[in-house]
């Protein structure tokens, strides 16, 4: 069966200090990646995907992971965050079965950023 | 373009009652999928809808909970008789097709409080 690992359920950091956020999955197809971000009380918000193609992937606001297929993991990074980075990030994956892609989430990581 | 709707935002119930939950796609999209996340929990696929279609309802629990996406309206989480378990945050996305289902985008959720 398909799941995924986040494996941090909590990730202080200082403010411009680098944070990676890790993730690993299982599974014995190929899949598409994902990581979504949730503020609080609010919905998720897709922060960057991964189809195919180069495995490291970019979002607008200076985050990135890359795709280690003999690794199974989506690890998310960034340099230098900001307060305002403060949120719960999850990582999916997208199981295709049944004709449409069924997403499978991590438990979340939560980011706290400290001043 | 307006994202995806769902109201309320929260919902108080008392055990035994019932909470009616509602879910209006982004314009354009016609496949709806409920998701449950219980508290420090990642979110738990649990029913996709097409109109008028329920496609994999095998994230559903057996009992009380029910979901449909008529012709006309919005797609509809029905759950009776609620307990204190069912106290969750549940969020719909949407996608325009199975096709495309992999890229869901979410509403902001409803948060149920049973007590």
């Amino acid at each position: 069966a398909q799941s995924v690992t986040q494996l941090d359920s909590q990730v202080p950091v200082f403010e411009e200090a680098p944070v990676e956020l890790r993730c690993n999955y299982s599974s014995s197809v190929s899949v598409y990646l994902f990581w979504y971000v949730q503020y609080p009380n609010q919905g998720l918000q897709l922060l960057l995907k991964y189809l195919s193609g180069s495995t490291l992937v970019e979002s607008i606001n200076g985050f990135e992971a890359e795709f280690n297929k003999s690794q199974t993991s989506f690890h998310l990074r960034k340099p230098s965050v900001h307060i305002s980075d403060t949120a719960e990030y999850f990582c999916a994956v997208s199981l295709l079965s049944g004709g449409y892609n069924k997403l499978i989430f991590g438990a979340g990581t939560r980011l706290a950023v400290h001043p | 373009n307006a994202g995806v709707m769902q109201n309320p935002r929260h919902l108080v119930r008392r055990r035994g009652q019932e909470a009616r939950l509602r879910c209006s796609p982004m314009k354009g999209h016609s496949h709806v999928y409920w998701y449950r996340q219980l508290p420090e929990e990642g979110l738990k696929f649990m029913v996709y809808l097409q109109k008028e279609n329920i496609i994999d309802e095998s994230g559903m629990p057996k009992e009380r909970f029910s979901a449909e996406f008529p012709k006309e309206g919005p797609s509809i989480l029905r759950i009776q008789q609620v307990v204190r378990g069912d106290s969750a945050a549940y969020f719909c996305a949407s996608s325009p097709s199975s096709e495309s289902s992999y890229e869901q985008y979410f509403g902001p959720g409803t948060r149920l409080t049973v007590t």
